[in-house]
């Protein structure tokens, strides 16, 4: 059974600063998803990760997965206010038979402060 | 654009009661996926569907059921609603591939008395 682990569940940090949320998995994903949910709202995509190395950039944000290690990474450059929010990781599992589907960690409450 | 819909924003139903919460999705996506979302638990997948009536439990499936009678449309059906079934509900679909997916509805936030 695939489980996902988040840390840090909270980080306060201040604009300018660089940090970075941890996303463990316990058995094999080829595949990492990352996702953004601000108050109140629904998921957002941000990053697919398809394989081992794979690096994602969009913006402040950059994303990296490390199949062996079981480790996939959201960095976070030069943090501005606009980026707090819920992120949330989530490993892939494919069944054969049926559908794919998610296993989702439980989320970084990300809050930049001025 | 995808556009994933939930029929109700908010919800308020007495313990007991039988409660319908309906997704549809408009981009002809084979799966679809239902998850509650509880403070500090994460997202947890109640059930999903990879075909019209096809189904499967996912980590919580207790407590609730669903139909998928078209591709378009997923319904949630909670048959006799508890208290422990207060949450926020979310349906996402996907369709299959390499880079598939998942994309999410607003939520239904449900409350039961």
């Amino acid at each position: 059974e695939l489980k996902v682990e988040q840390n840090p569940l909270f980080l306060s940090m201040q604009e300018g600063k660089n940090y970075t949320i941890y996303c463990n998995y316990s058995t094999t994903s080829d595949r990492l998803y990352w996702y953004r949910q601000d108050p109140g709202k629904s998921l957002e995509s941000l990053f697919v990760l398809l394989s081992n190395g794979a690096v994602k950039q969009e913006g402040r944000l950059m994303a990296s997965l490390d199949t062996k290690a079981r480790l996939s990474t959201l960095h976070i450059t030069a943090a501005v206010h606009d980026l707090s929010a819920t992120y949330f990781c989530a490993g892939y599992r494919l069944k054969e038979t049926s559908g794919s589907r998610l296993t989702f960690g439980e989320g970084t409450q990300l809050t930049v402060n001025p | 654009d995808v556009k994933v819909t939930q029929s109700s924003r908010y919800l308020v139903k007495r313990t007991g009661e039988k409660v319908f919460l309906e997704c549809v999705q408009d981009m002809d996506h084979e799966n679809m996926f239902w998850y509650r979302q509880d403070p500090g638990l994460g997202l947890r997948l109640i059930y999903f569907s990879y075909d019209v009536k096809m189904k499967e439990k996912g980590d919580i499936p207790e407590g609730y059921s669903v139909s998928r009678e078209k591709k378009e449309r997923f319904s949630l059906i909670l048959e006799s609603a508890s208290t422990n079934q207060t949450s926020m509900y979310l349906c996402a679909s996907s369709s299959r591939g390499r880079r598939e997916t998942q994309y999410f509805g607003p939520g239904t936030r449900l409350l039961v008395l």
